[in-house]
């Protein structure tokens, strides 16, 4: 049964430009996670999904930041006009149940020039 | 909003010595886990222990909710349990979102 899956692991933008960071949840999890680390820090809460529904998304930047998680296909994070600021590790969790154990994934480590 | 503190921040040890770790938090929880970060990043789960004791080989866990806080205890070290081990709480009124301690940073010397 293979993990949370998370692409690219590494991802690098220019200032301005756009982030996609995606996301597949363990089988049988319809419950999705977002959080970010900044260096030396702990995980950060972001946004919750569930299929086809963002369920709390209050910890997410109001502008620039929206996610999703279709019916078919991994949930998507994504990041337009990316700024220095938005350097971070993005982690994504999953779960089959809200407020069971979430497991994550290997996170993506986003760098902005 | 809840606070979760961790301590010790730095922790040094050579290998075969034991260690605690501590995790206290302002107000009640729903659940508690802990996770250890490697040096490569990832995010491995050590426990998920809401109250009482839990044990998985060299590690155990100990959780008061009554009291507010948590133990990590790694005993017999390894280099390979190197990282950064985080403690995170689920909010009663939250039961999803984990809410992250900044970690204890632990160096075991060969």
């Amino acid at each position: 049964n293979a993990g949370v899956m998370q692409n690219p692991r590494h991802l690098v933008r220019r200032r301005g430009q756009e982030a996609r960071l995606r996301c597949s949840p363990m089988k049988g999890h319809s419950h999705v996670y977002w959080y970010r680390q900044l260096p030396e820090e702990g995980l950060k809460f972001m946004v919750y999904l569930q299929k086809e529904n963002i369920i709390d998304e209050s910890g997410m930047p109001k502008e620039r930041f929206s996610a999703e998680f279709p019916k078919e296909g991994p949930s998507i994070l994504r990041i337009q006009q990316v700024v220095r600021g938005d350097s971070a590790a993005y982690f994504c969790a999953s779960s089959p149940l809200s407020g069971n154990e979430q497991f994550f994934g290997p996170g993506t480590r986003l760098t902005v020039l | 909003g809840i606070q979760v503190e961790q301590s010790p921040p730095d922790l040094i040890l050579q290998e075969g010595a034991n260690s605690t770790l501590r995790c206290n938090f302002s107000d009640s929880v729903n659940n508690l886990q802990w996770f250890h970060q490697n040096p490569w990043g990832q995010l491995i789960n050590l426990f998920y222990i809401p109250s009482g004791t839990k044990q998985n080989g060299r590690l155990s866990a100990t959780t008061v909710a009554t009291e507010r806080y948590s133990l990590l205890y790694i005993s017999s070290s390894q280099t390979t349990d190197s990282g950064v081990y985080f403690c995170a709480v689920y909010r009663v009124d939250s039961n999803y979102q984990l809410i992250w301690g900044a970690g204890t940073k632990l160096i075991i010397k060969p």
